[in-house]
């Protein structure tokens, strides 16, 4: 069946530092990627989001790319901060008309060290 | 404007008992759906429901069960609770448009099944 593959688990950086992570996704007719950021004990909130037919977004000090040929889209986190620290879950989604068919990865808990 | 509400926070139930999770929305979204989240294996699809007095079988539906019993709410029947059922679960609500369909997401019920 299809899957989302997300890279690495557990992630640590330097406050200030850049953070990465990186997923797979298995249907290529998936058309919209969001990531979202569950902090302790929270429920997950959407942070970003990208649609098949945009290559990147950016908002702030986070980004996403997107490469459709490769089935691979990433998120990336630039002068993190202590609030970054966070469970990370990106997302693969077939938007149909009348409702969704989305794929979760298995999440990044980010830590970020001070 | 609550946005997507659930009840009990918490459960506890011994193996062989049954119970009913609540989840309602009142931001008039047609899409409703069930997940459950386990350490290091992300947000996993129970059951969706694309409208109302509609329902369907997400990834891991087996054990479970679903009423959509109106446009606002869509409750998930645990029949006879396992242990392997302890996780915690989160109801969420969206609608599709424009390219795009945000998961709101509850608070959450972490239910323990001994």
């Amino acid at each position: 069946g299809e899957n989302v593959e997300q890279h690495p688990s557990t992630l640590s950086v330097q406050e200030g530092d850049s953070a990465v992570i990186k997923c797979t996704y298995s249907d290529s007719a998936s058309n919209y990627f969001p990531w979202y950021k569950q902090e302790l004990g929270k429920r997950p909130q959407l942070i970003i989001d990208i649609r098949s037919n945009v290559g990147e977004k950016k908002d702030q000090r986070i980004a996403v790319t997107l490469n459709k040929t490769a089935k691979h889209f990433s998120l990336h986190i630039t002068e993190t901060q202590p609030e970054d620290s966070a469970v990370y879950f990106c997302a693969a989604t077939l938007l149909y008309s009348s409702a969704s068919k989305i794929i979760f990865g298995s999440g990044t808990r980010l830590s970020i060290r001070p | 404007n609550a946005g997507v509400t659930q009840t009990p926070k918490f459960q506890v139930l011994k193996t062989g008992q049954s119970m009913t999770l609540q989840c309602a929305q009142d931001m008039n979204h047609n899409s409703m759906y069930w997940y459950r989240q386990d350490p290091g294996m992300g947000l996993r699809l129970i059951y969706y429901s694309a409208s109302e007095g509609t329902t369907d079988k997400g990834e891991v539906p087996n054990g479970y069960n679903v009423s959509r019993l109106n446009k606002r709410e869509f409750s998930l029947r645990l029949e006879s609770a396992a242990p392997s059922q302890t996780s915690v679960y989160f109801c969420a609500s969206s609608e599709s448009t424009g390219g795009v369909d945000t998961q709101y997401f509850g608070p959450g019920t972490r239910l323990t099944v001994l």
